[in-house]
């Protein structure tokens, strides 16, 4: 089993739309948790951490965690063609960060 | 702030030959990562330091592959010899120890290509 694992997809929505990404992890002892966009040929920047149970809303975005079931995903409300990237969880493993493998996302207008 | 700064963009080298990347990490961030990106195996983590010592290399994938920070503004990674199944994006990223739990800054990453 894959320390963190997420549907490589690709997840195809049109636009206005709302996303939904999946991630779950191995380590129960983990306590942070990372999402990250990755646009083609670029690096991956940081959009959205959770430390605690339940939902954390940052503008179209909304990040959701469970510990018990350890599961993490990410929401996109009203999805536009900038949101088009690969989105990865990342989980935070005695101070590394252990990656996905990323769900590419592609918004349609 | 110049954020994390990378070089070089684009190697490319032969096999057998010795590949240096190197990386400046944000100005107080005491905390330097290397990860290595593939299609097959994704973001992998290779080494890392906290206050330039090198703090876990379990995800070094061999020997050819050494890791050094001989102070807080300037980490290299240097492969040798090259090999062509090296090829791939290697990404620096940064963080403060005291915020690393607010998730890592990355670089541009350097593109390796070895034929």
């Amino acid at each position: 089993q894959k320390e963190v694992e997420q549907n490589s997809g690709p997840l195809s929505v049109p636009e206005g739309a709302i996303a939904s990404l999946n991630c779950t992890y191995s380590d129960r002892g983990s306590q942070s948790f990372f999402w990250y966009r990755q646009y083609s040929g670029k690096s991956p920047e940081l959009i959205m951490f959770i430390y605690s149970n339940g939902d954390k809303e940052d503008g179209r975005f909304t990040a959701q965690l469970n510990k018990a079931s350890q599961y993490v995903s990410l929401l996109i409300r009203d999805s536009q063609p900038s949101d088009s990237a690969t989105y990865l969880c990342a989980v935070n493993q005695g101070g590394k960060l252990i990656f996905g493998q990323g769900t590419e996302l592609s918004v349609k207008p | 702030d110049a954020g994390v700064i990378q070089s070089p963009r684009h190697e490319v080298t032969e096999m057998g030959q010795e590949v240096t990347l190197r990386c400046k990490p944000i100005s107080g961030h005491n905390s330097l990562f290397w990860y290595r990106q593939t299609m097959m195996r994704g973001l992998e983590l290779l080494i890392y330091f906290n206050n330039n010592v090198p703090i876990d290399d379990s995800g070094m994938p061999e020997d050819r592959f050494s890791a050094k920070m001989p102070n807080a503004s300037f980490s290299t990674l240097k492969i040798q010899p090259s090999e062509p199944r090296d090829s791939a994006v290697y990404f620096c990223a940064s963080s403060s120890v005291d915020r690393g739990g607010y998730g890592y800054t990355f670089g541009s990453g350097t593109r390796l290509t070895v034929v």
